[in-house]
């Protein structure tokens, strides 16, 4: 069975400060995706980020910054100078790849605060 | 500009009184999905379409129904709608490759309908 966990429910940053949030996952599949999300007090889903089994390699966009690390099934997300807009609740997902209707399963999110 | 569009954004209903959730979408994605998400808690999936061929959930109460008339629409139906019923509600679509990996694509969101039960 496929589970996301995310240890910490609610975190809290002074404006400038890195964090990092973890994510946990657990697939039987060797074939699996993993997403980043963004919720913002406004409610929408953002999509920040989408990775294969097959490609260990971190990422890098801007400020926000990705560590997949299949030997200990984690897939780690860092947001370095972080502003007051970054708060917002953060999904982590996984998806079952190539064997057909499986749904995107949610972490319970990661509530990210950051003070000015 | 919007690709996944929901409205109303805030719905209001009295208890036992049907509602219509509506999305619709302009990316001419093949499929759509409802998610039901409580406060503080992650999205839950209720259903999907891949075209017109419907998907439930097995732990989709039968309150909840969906249809798809077209490609950009999609719309939730809440029969009997109860005080748990009160939630927000996201629709998401995906590209969807041909009928194999269906969830691998990235799902894009809309902006959600919250739903007050009075």
């Amino acid at each position: 069975a496929q589970k996301v966990t995310q240890a910490q429910t609610e975190i809290s940053v002074v404006e400038k400060e890195d964090v990092t949030l973890d994510c946990v996952y657990e697939t039987r599949d060797t074939t699996y995706y993993l997403f980043w999300y963004k919720q913002p007090p406004s409610g929408e889903l953002v999509f920040l980020i989408r990775r294969n089994s097959f490609d260990e390699q971190n990422e890098i966009s801007g400020r926000y910054s990705w560590n997949f690390q299949k030997s200990t099934s984690s897939f780690n997300f860092t947001i370095t100078a972080s502003q007051v807009v970054d708060s917002a609740v953060y999904f982590c997902a996984l998806s079952e790849g190539l064997s057909g209707n499986t749904p995107l399963v949610f972490g319970k999110g990661t509530r990210l605060s950051v003070i000015a | 500009d919007a690709m996944v569009i929901q409205n109303p954004r805030y719905q209001v209903t009295q208890f036992g009184k049907p509602v219509t959730l509506s999305c619709s979408q302009t990316l001419n994605h093949n499929v759509m999905y409802w998610y039901q998400q409580k406060s503080s808690q992650a999205p839950k999936l209720l259903f999907h379409y891949y075209d017109k061929d419907f998907n439930n959930e097995a732990d989709t109460p039968d309150n909840f129904q969906s249809r798809r008339p077209n490609t950009s629409f999609c719309f939730l139906d809440i029969r009997s709608p109860g005080l748990g019923d009160a939630a927000m509600y996201l629709c998401a679509t995906s590209r969807g490759p041909p009928r194999t990996g269906l969830s691998t694509d990235t799902q894009y969101f809309g902006p959600g309908t919250r739903l007050t039960v009075l």
